[in-house]
């Protein structure tokens, strides 16, 4: 167990709908990363936030909003789900903002019907 | 742009066997990490090794090792005394700085079966 937690496990919802991802970091982090994971993709990083402030921005599409709250959870928005947002989506801790091992949640996958 | 190449999508090794995973990197950062994930059938990313670009000595822990060549750019992962439980996927990471903040960069993976 990282100690990172994500809800919910699983979620599926239909084309053209909106969900929104958590994600609690580690006790002690301040850093909270999103990746998507994806059969076509692979892993790619989306967003990082750091102590509530957006530091790092990946391949991140204008459907998709995060934000990081005062105690430090963070939450992924997906507006306008399409077939091809179906994956699983990890979020990531870590201490520091910069070069720090980064640990992963269990993930949320997400099926879009 | 970074780029991150593991050219094994599929490996065999026997139980209490060592297996070395390949992965070569390219970047024109002076300064980078590279880490290597376990991520088995149940889904979860799993933190194994990390190595800085400037550590002068190969990171270990426990049965993990990361085989680091700078100048041919590789960080391999050695796996000694292959278990059943190793059977997953591994990936080779290295980190994206920028001014502001960072990022892993992944490889496409390597599926390593551990068999009895």
């Amino acid at each position: 167990d990282s100690g990172v937690t994500q809800t919910p496990k699983h979620l599926i919802t239909a084309t053209g709908q909106r969900v929104t991802l958590r994600c609690s970091p580690r006790s002690g982090d301040l850093s909270v990363y999103w990746y998507q994971q994806s059969l076509d993709q692979g892993l790619q990083f989306l967003i990082q936030y750091y102590n509530g402030e957006e530091r790092a921005k990946g391949n991140i599409l204008e459907r998709f909003s995060a934000q990081q709250f005062p105690d430090l959870h963070s939450e992924l928005n997906l507006s306008s789900l399409e077939l091809g947002d179906s994956a699983l989506y990890f979020c990531a801790s870590s201490v520091g903002p910069l070069d720090e091992t980064q640990y992963f949640g269990p993930g949320t996958r997400l099926l879009v019907l | 742009a970074q780029k991150i190449t593991q050219t094994q999508p599929g490996m065999f090794v026997q139980e209490k066997e060592a297996v070395t995973l390949d992965c070569t990197y390219d970047t024109s950062d002076p300064s980078y990490g590279l880490f290597w994930y376990k991520q088995p059938s149940s889904g979860e990313m799993i933190f194994l090794i990390y190595q800085g670009s400037y550590d002068q000595q190969n990171a270990t822990e426990g049965r993990y090792s990361l085989n680091f060549q700078k100048a041919r750019k590789s960080a391999n992962l050695v796996i000694s005394a292959s278990q059943l439980g190793d059977s997953a996927m591994y990936f080779c990471a290295m980190s994206r700085n920028s001014n502001s903040g960072y990022a892993l960069n992944f490889g496409k993976g390597t599926s390593l079966l551990v068999t009895p």
